[in-house]
């Protein structure tokens, strides 16, 4: 089945810096990337996606690019702000299977 | 348009008894998939269901399983509860074909 490793599991940056969020993935069947957005005791939620036949997508500050040779993705903040503190989680998913998630990154954004 | 409904909210349980959480996804979503979350852990993939049928599921013991009815709301279970099985699950609801999964606001399990 499919694997995602998430790096780093932690990320400290200043507030006003870009943060970036890799994550690997193992399955080429794999088609569709989501990243989540989880807050302290809230549920996560979807900040941004991106599907194998697209490189780049772009929301405000934050982006998402993807490499289907290499399999993997990562998750771009900019102008980071304290509201971008929580726990981020990549996942893959392809064909029928579930959605696969990596272990999070919690990214502290200091003052 | 409700979102994804999970009952009950927490829950305590004693080692070795067992455990039903229940999940009723969005309207017209078909797909219901369970996660596990705990610190160490992350978000742990456990099943999901399709249209009634499982359709994937995760690397977890035979003491967890689910089910789907036909209005699309899925029950998972759990039965000898070990400590271990203490952690915040979730479930989330998809349309079809891949779009967003949206998560409910889980049930925080303690096993005692």
């Amino acid at each position: 089945g499919e694997n995602v490793e998430q790096h780093p599991s932690t990320l400290s940056v200043q507030e006003g810096d870009s943060a970036v969020i890799k994550c690997t993935y193992s399955d080429s069947a794999s088609n569709y990337f989501p990243w989540y957005k989880q807050e302290l005791g809230k549920r996560p939620q979807l900040i941004i996606d991106i599907r194998s036949n697209v490189g780049e997508k772009k929301d405000q500050r934050i982006a998402v690019t993807l490499n289907k040779t290499a399999k993997h993705f990562s998750l771009h903040i900019t102008e980071t702000q304290p509201e971008d503190s929580a726990v981020y989680f990549c996942a893959a998913k392809g064909g029928a299977d579930g959605l696969t998630f990596g272990k999070g990154t919690h990214l502290i954004i200091q003052p | 348009k409700a979102g994804v409904t999970q009952t009950p909210r927490y829950l305590i349980k004693t080692r070795g008894q067992q455990v039903t959480l229940s999940c009723s996804p969005i309207s017209g979503h078909r797909s219901v998939s369970w996660y596990q979350q705990t610190p160490g852990q992350g978000l742990q993939f456990l099943f999901e269901y399709f249209s009634e049928t499982q359709r994937n599921k995760g690397n977890f013991p035979g003491r967890f399983s689910g089910r789907q009815f036909s209005n699309s709301r899925s029950e998972m279970n759990v039965s000898t509860l070990e400590l271990g099985d203490s952690a915040l699950y979730l479930c989330a609801s998809l349309g079809d074909p891949i779009t967003e999964a949206f998560f409910g606001q889980g049930t925080r399990l303690t096993v005692v």
